[in-house]
């Protein structure tokens, strides 16, 4: 079975400073990978996705990943934190089910605080 | 298309009763999956559809917790004689295809038992 791990339960940074949030996944096969966004409250919406096309992957509101299959590392990058980033991250591996379906596998998740 | 809806969005049930969440996918989608997310945790797999058919299930969903998807459209999960461990946020999710590309998750319905 594979398996993500995000380091960092919670990181903080400061409004307009770099957001690096970070991913890490065992698989056997080349997987396809995903960040979701959780605002309080809230369903989980795709931030974005990698699935064997390009390595950089750019998703919305400026975050982008970058896929390193020698590290089996998918960190989240932003340039500049705005104070709307403040949210809960989470990185997700897909694996095929065996039962025509394809079943995400999900980090604990990072919780993202923004300091004005 | 209004995306993934789930109802209730909160609900707090005492120890022991049942409890039935509903959830309306994406209409063209015919995969939908449930998901159970507690506190400080990312989602777990539950149970997963294809059209009405109920094509997997986790270890996680003991024999308290049922789902339907009649027709293949909305999809049920009931859970029969709750359990304060039951307390979680559950999240529906659907997909157009195998889900490899990702799914389109719903705002959840969160539970808490008292």
């Amino acid at each position: 079975a594979q398996s993500v791990t995000q380091l960092g339960s919670h990181v903080s940074v400061s409004e307009g400073a770099l957001v690096l949030l970070r991913c890490n996944y065992s698989s056997s096969v080349p997987p396809y990978l995903f960040w979701y966004v959780q605002y309080p409250n809230q369903g989980l919406q795709l931030l974005l996705k990698y699935t064997s096309a390009a390595t950089l992957v750019k998703g919305i509101n400026g975050f982008e990943a970058e896929f390193k299959k020698s590290e089996t590392s998918f960190h989240l990058t932003k340039p500049s934190a705005h104070m709307s980033d403040a949210a809960e991250y989470f990185c997700a591996v897909s694996e095929e089910s065996g039962a025509g379906s394809y079943q995400l596998t999900f980090g604990k998740g990072t919780k993202l605080s923004v300091i004005p | 298309d209004t995306g993934v809806s789930q109802n209730p969005r909160h609900k707090i049930t005492k120890r022991g009763q049942n409890v039935t969440f509903r959830c309306d996918p994406i209409s063209e989608h015919n995969r939908l999956y449930w998901y159970r997310q507690t506190l400080g945790q990312g989602p777990e797999f539950l149970t997963y559809f294809q059209n009405e058919a109920q094509l997997e299930k986790s270890r996680l969903l003991s024999d308290r917790f049922s789902a339907e998807r009649p027709k293949g459209s909305f999809s049920t999960l009931e859970i029969q004689r709750t359990e304060q461990g039951d307390s979680a946020m559950y999240l529906c999710a659907s997909s157009e295809g195998q889900g490899d590309y990702g799914y389109t998750f719903g705002s959840g319905t969160r539970l808490t038992v008292v």
